[in-house]
C-alpha cells in the first residue's frame, strides 16, 4: 500500500466550469475525508465517509460540492460552477475507526486555481 | 463546540536550539486525542506526535515531545536538537475517541517553523 492517493495533482479550470478530484484511501482504513485548506490557514473539515456512508456533510460549503464513496473504496469531491473562492488545496485523508483514535494519514492534496 | 488556537503565526529557530509551539483548545469532553502535525513546503502533512487524554505522561518521539495540560487544556510541542529539515508549518489538531466528537480533526491555524542554519 502506497498511502493515501490524489488524483489530479493539481487542477486550473475556467470559472463555472465543474471539476471532480479523486482520492484513493488505505485499503483498509474504512473512514475517508474530505478537508480544504486556503494559503497560510489550517485545513478546513467538509465532509467525511465511514465505508460507503456518508456520515457528515453539513459543512460542505455549499451545494456546488458534492462527494461521493461508492462501494467504501475511493471517493470523489465534485465541485460544480466553480467560483474563484474555490481555489484551494483539497485534501483527503483516511483512518481506521478503532477504540483509540490514531490520526489520519493524508494525501498529497489537490490544488486547484480557479481562473 | 471543540476549538484550537494556535497563537504564534510565525517562529524561528537556530539550528541545533530547542523550540516550543504552543497550542491551547477548548472542549468539553473528557476522552480525547491531541496531535501534533508537520506540512514542509509544498509536500503533504505527516503526523508528528500523538496524545492520549487519559495518560499523565506526556508523550514523546525522538526529539519530539509534547507538554500536555489538561487542566489548563494546553498541548505544546518541544522541538530539541532542531534540523534544517523541521522546517515546515505545524498544526495542532483535536480529535475525539473512539465514537466521539464529530469523527473528524479539528486543527488550529498553523504555526510557521523556520530553523535558521
Amino acid at each position: 500500500d502506497t498511502g493515501v492517493s490524489q488524483n489530479p495533482r493539481h487542477k486550473i479550470t475556467k470559472r463555472g466550469q465543474n471539476v471532480t478530484f479523486r482520492c484513493d484511501p488505505i485499503s483498509e482504513h474504512n473512514r475517508l475525508y474530505w478537508y480544504r485548506q486556503t494559503l497560510g490557514q489550517g485545513p478546513e473539515f467538509l465532509t467525511y465517509f465511514q465505508n460507503e456512508a456518508q456520515l457528515e456533510k453539513s459543512r460542505l460549503l455549499s451545494d456546488r460540492f458534492s462527494a461521493e464513496r461508492p462501494k467504501g473504496s475511493f471517493s470523489t469531491l465534485e465541485i460544480q460552477r466553480t467560483e474563484q473562492g474555490d481555489s484551494a488545496m483539497y485534501l483527503c485523508a483516511s483512518s481506521l475507526l478503532s477504540r483509540d483514535n490514531y490520526g489520519y494519514t493524508f494525501g498529497s492534496g489537490t490544488r486547484l486555481t480557479v481562473v | 463546540a471543540q476549538t484550537v488556537t494556535q497563537s504564534q503565526p510565525e517562529m524561528s529557530v537556530q539550528e541545533a536550539e530547542t523550540v516550543t509551539l504552543s497550542c491551547t483548545y477548548d472542549t468539553s469532553e473528557s476522552n480525547y486525542y491531541l496531535f501534533w502535525y508537520k506540512q514542509p513546503p509544498s509536500r503533504q502533512m505527516i503526523l508528528v506526535i500523538r496524545q492520549e487524554a487519559y495518560k499523565q505522561q506526556n508523550a514523546t518521539e525522538n526529539r519530539f515531545s509534547v507538554n500536555f495540560q489538561k487542566a489548563a487544556k494546553s498541548f505544546s510541542l518541544k522541538i530539541s536538537d532542531s534540523q534544517l529539515g523541521d522546517t515546515a508549518m505545524y498544526f495542532c489538531a483535536f480529535g475525539g475517541g473512539y465514537g466521539g466528537s464529530q469523527g473528524n480533526l479539528i486543527f488550529g491555524k498553523g504555526t510557521k517553523l523556520s530553523v535558521k542554519p
